[in-house]
């Protein structure tokens, strides 16, 4: 089956300074790849996705980078703000009949003010 | 805009106990994941449906939990006996095309 590891497990940056977090995967199948933000006590908020016939995609301050060669994928947000301190959460699946997703560990970001 | 509902928010029960959880999903969806999320871990996947079907539980342990929708519209998932180590957030989602999930707000359950 799919293995996602994430990294860093916590990231903690100034506000306005830019945070990338990073995830691989291992099955050369998956071609669907979102970003969930969850904010504590909240439900996981679908913030950004990407397939894998694209390699960048891009939302105002977020944005998402796939290399299929090497499996990689990261999410970038640039001029951070107190509000994006949430975890955010990586996750690869493969469209068809089952539409899995199997999730990253997540990443604790925190923007200090 | 729609959203997929959960309830209880939260689930306190002593071990040995039988406990339920129910899943609302947005309209229309005929995909319904049950996941169970450990603090400080990412969502795994429990049981999947197309409509009234299981399309993967795998991953379920089915000595004790299980799942229905019935009707193919929401679900429920319960767990018999509770067991200390099923503390955990159980988040249901939802999706109609074949991709994004759209999650519900967890249900947390504490067994003692």
């Amino acid at each position: 089956g799919e293995n996602v590891e994430q990294h860093p497990s916590t990231l903690s940056v100034q506000e306005g300074d830019s945070a990338v977090i990073k995830c691989t995967y291992s099955d050369s199948a998956s071609n669907y790849f979102p970003w969930y933000k969850q904010e504590l006590g909240k439900r996981p908020q679908l913030i950004i996705d990407i397939r894998s016939n694209v390699g960048e995609k891009k939302d105002q301050r977020i944005a998402v980078t796939l290399n299929k060669t090497a499996k990689h994928f990261s999410l970038h947000i640039t001029e951070t703000q107190p509000e994006d301190s949430a975890v955010y959460f990586c996750a690869a699946g493969s469209s068809g009949s089952a539409r899995q997703l199997t999730f990253g560990s997540g990443t604790q970001l925190t923007v200090l003010p | 805009e729609a959203e997929v509902a959960q309830s209880p928010r939260y689930k306190i029960t002593e071990k040995s106990q039988a406990v339920a959880f129910w899943c609302d999903p947005i309209s229309g969806h005929a995909t319904l994941y049950w996941y169970r999320q450990i603090l400080g871990q990412g969502p795994e996947l429990l049981v999947q449906f197309q409509d009234e079907s299981v399309v993967d539980d795998s991953q379920l342990p089915k000595d004790r939990f299980s799942a229905e929708r019935l009707k193919g519209v929401d679900s429920t998932l319960k767990i018999q006996p509770a067991e200390l180590g099923d503390s955990a957030m159980y988040l249901c989602a939802s999706s109609l095309l074949i991709d994004t999930q759209y999650f519900g707000p967890g249900t947390r359950l504490t067994v003692l």
